[in-house]
């Protein structure tokens, strides 16, 4: 079947250190990635996405790279801030015979402290 | 404006009631999907429609939930004999037809339910 895997949070950092958040993933064909974050009190949105292998998603200082060797899409940013503090949910998406599935992670916890 | 919506944004309602939750999607999105999210678990897929229809409803908990979706646009969950477990936040998303693969979902804010 098709799941998510993502590193267990909470991660605390503290601001401008190094951030990597691991996802792995198991799919039947050929999915979609995506990187959702949730911010206190707001709706998900999303924040990155690759749609085929080797493609690099990147925005606000954050990349991910799809990796089909090693089924992985893992979430780095160079130097966190405060306002990075949020939940990030790791995300495919596969077509199924009638629609487009999208399958969630568990999401991974960040804090980022001053 | 022109977000998805949900309402209400917190239900708290007693064991054994019942409770609808609405999603008003963003115009012209034909393709809604509800998920459920649990403190400590991740986005649980409840109910996806294309317009009206339910082509997927495999990830409904029990037969006490049942979702409906007219007109193409609103659509409604609703949890009969509520329990404590339904407690969480139900999410609605939506996104033009075959575009989630490649795309993206828009999300409203959620709907927090709480069983006493």
């Amino acid at each position: 079947g098709n799941s998510v895997t993502q590193m267990e949070g909470p991660v605390t950092l503290s601001e401008e250190a190094f951030l990597t958040i691991n996802c792995t993933y198991t799919a039947t064909g050929y999915p979609s990635l995506f990187w959702y974050v949730q911010y206190p009190g707001e709706g998900l949105q999303l924040l990155l996405k690759a749609t085929k292998a080797d493609d690099k998603g990147s925005n606000k200082g954050f990349e991910a790279t799809y990796r089909k060797e090693t089924t992985s899409f893992h979430l780095e940013k160079g130097s966190v801030q405060v306002s990075d503090s949020a939940v990030y949910f790791c995300a495919l998406s596969v077509q199924e015979t009638s629609y487009d599935k999208v399958i969630f992670g568990p999401g991974t916890s960040l804090s980022v402290i001053p | 404006g022109a977000g998805v919506s949900q309402s209400p944004s917190n239900k708290v309602t007693e064991k054994g009631k019942d409770v609808e939750l609405r999603c008003d999607p963003i115009s012209g999105h034909t393709a809604l999907y509800w998920y459920r999210q649990s403190l400590g678990q991740g986005l649980e897929f409840l109910i996806y429609f294309q317009g009206n229809s339910a082509p997927d409803k495999s990830g409904l908990p029990s037969d006490r939930f049942s979702a409906e979706r007219t007109g193409g646009s609103v659509s409604t969950l609703t949890i009969q004999r509520t329990q404590q477990e339904d407690s969480a936040v139900y999410l609605c998303a939506s996104s033009f037809d075959g575009t989630a693969y490649t795309g993206e979902l828009f999300f409203g804010e959620g709907s927090r339910l709480t069983v006493l």
